[in-house]
C-alpha cells in the first residue's frame, strides 16, 4: 500500500534554513505529481506547493513564493521542501501527499512539525 | 477568487443524515475532494471528484456539486464520523490548489 514518510522537522530560529524529506514507497513514485500541505496548530490546512511528476513543473503558495523550494529525486523515491527565510508563521505541521489527475490528494504522510519560535 | 467556504461547525444526532457544504468560484470549474481529519491524524480523503469514494470508505460518504457549491453528505451518521471535514479543489489558475477552512463536525 501507499506509504508516505516526512522527516526533517524541527525547531529553527527565525531567519534560518530547514530541508524536508517526504519517502515514498509502494507505488511508482516517478508517475505522481506530490504535494506539501502545512497546518498551523489548531488551524486549519494550507497548500503549500506542488511538483510534477517529472519535476519540470513547480507552483507555490503566495505565502511561500520566493523562499521555499519543492523538488524531487525519483531515484530515491523521494520528495523535498527546503524551506529559507523562515518565520514563526511557517509553524505548523508539515504533510507530503501523493496527487491523482492533479486534482486531488489521494494519500497522504503522518507529517512533521516545524517550529519556528517568534 | 481563490477562496472556498465552509461553515465552522455542524452537529448531527447519531443515525441522522448531514450536509456539509463548499462554495467557491473554483467549483464552477473543478469538483471538490472531501477530507476528513480526526484529532492528531492526517488527513484522509472521503469524496475524490464528483461523488467517488476511495476504496475503504463506507457507501454512507457521498458527494454532489452544482454551480459554485459543492456537498459532502453523510448518511447514518456515527460517533466515529465526528471529525474536522474539509473541501480542496484547483483555483480558477488550475496551478494553485486551495482547502476551505473546515468544519467541525459532531455527533451528538
Amino acid at each position: 500500500q501507499v506509504q508516505l514518510v516526512e522527516s526533517g522537522g524541527g525547531v529553527v530560529q527565525p531567519g534560518r534554513s530547514l530541508r524536508l524529506s517526504c519517502a515514498g514507497s509502494g507505488y511508482i513514485f516517478s508517475s505522481y505529481a506530490m504535494h506539501w500541505v502545512r497546518q498551523a496548530p489548531g488551524k486549519g490546512l494550507e497548500w503549500v506547493a506542488v511538483i510534477s511528476y517529472d519535476g519540470g513543473n513547480k507552483y507555490y503558495a503566495d505565502s511561500v513564493k520566493g523562499r521555499f523550494t519543492i523538488s524531487r529525486d525519483n531515484s530515491k523515491d523521494t520528495l523535498y521542501l527546503q524551506m529559507n527565510s523562515l518565520r514563526p508563521e511557517d509553524t505548523a505541521v508539515y504533510y507530503c501527499a501523493k496527487d491523482r489527475g492533479w486534482l486531488l490528494l489521494e494519500n497522504w504522510g503522518q507529517g512533521t512539525l516545524v517550529t519556528v519560535p517568534s | 477568487s481563490s477562496e472556498l467556504t465552509q461553515d465552522p461547525a455542524v452537529s448531527v444526532a447519531l443515525g441522522q443524515t448531514v450536509k456539509i457544504a463548499c462554495q467557491g468560484d473554483s467549483l464552477r470549474s473543478y469538483y471538490p475532494s472531501w477530507y476528513q481529519q480526526k484529532p492528531g491524524q492526517a488527513p484522509i480523503l472521503v469524496i475524490n471528484g464528483k461523488t467517488n469514494r476511495p476504496s475503504g470508505i463506507p457507501d454512507r460518504f457521498s458527494g454532489s456539486s452544482s454551480g459554485n457549491t459543492g456537498s459532502l453528505t453523510i448518511t447514518a451518521v456515527q460517533a466515529d464520523d465526528e471529525a474536522d471535514y474539509y473541501c480542496s479543489t484547483r483555483d480558477t489558475s488550475g496551478n494553485h490548489w486551495v482547502f476551505g477552512g473546515g468544519t467541525r463536525l459532531t455527533v451528538l
